[in-house]
């Protein structure tokens, strides 16, 4: 299985803070990673698929980046409303696997 | 608009069989895969596998082959994830998500589009 590890596990950033996120895959996954964001009490939300695509209705300020093991999300400026726990998805073998989790405060 | 609609939450014990479900609309069911995604109390996300409902194949992740089963009933638009005999450890949230692709040239993307509600699923011993 492919093993993603995600860092940092906390953080905790001001309103309009650039914030970023990374992703360590175990071996190489070309770009077939995505990102969700995942607010308290809610389902997952996607954020970026294909490492860097964002889908049509994602604020730009979030952006991704990476090919092979190293992957980022970048907010560029944090806002109240991103307060929530981020995951990264390998969606390159089987069976997918997820990062642990980034769990995001605002101060 | 794209909607998937799942079951609401279960109350079980250990041993008893469970069926949950989750019903698609806004789009053509057979069109798209659905994955199952487990979240158990405080803890990530798991992938437990995805079902290609035009003709029932699944992929399983090795972590929750012969535990459950995934299905789909095409004609009603709706997928199943099974237990035949539930344990305690099984309590958590489980969502179904639309497994799409998308293709850029040749290369060919997929990720989980839109999600569920979630299924609350609380085993007790």
């Amino acid at each position: 299985d492919i093993h993603l590890t995600q860092s940092p596990s906390f953080l905790s950033a001001s309103v309009g803070d650039r914030v970023t996120v990374t992703c360590r895959a175990s071996q190489g996954i070309t770009n077939y990673l995505a990102w969700y964001q995942q607010k308290p009490g809610k389902a997952p939300n996607l954020l970026i698929y294909g490492a860097s695509t964002l889908p049509s209705g994602v604020p730009s300020r979030f952006s991704g980046s990476g090919s092979g093991t190293d992957f980022t999300l970048t907010i560029s400026s944090l806002q109240p409303e991103d307060l929530a726990t981020y995951y990264c998805l390998q969606l390159s073998n089987y069976p997918f696997t997820f990062g642990q989790g980034t769990k995001l405060e605002i101060k | 608009e794209v909607q998937l609609v799942q079951s609401g939450p279960e109350v079980k014990k250990s041993g008893e069989s469970l069926r949950i479900s989750c019903k698609g609309s806004g789009y053509t069911f057979t069109r798209y895969w659905i994955a199952w995604v487990r979240q158990m109390p405080g803890k990530g996300l798991e992938w437990m596998g995805s079902i290609d409902p035009s003709d029932s194949y699944i992929n399983y992740s090795p972590s929750f082959q012969g535990h459950v089963s995934i299905s789909a009933d095409k004609s009603i638009s709706t997928a199943y994830l099974q237990w035949s005999s539930l344990m305690a450890s099984d309590t958590a949230m489980y969502y179904c998500a639309r497994h799409s692709t998308t293709s850029h040239g040749v290369v060919i993307y997929e990720y989980f589009d839109n999600w569920g509600q979630g299924s609350l699923v609380t085993v007790s011993s």
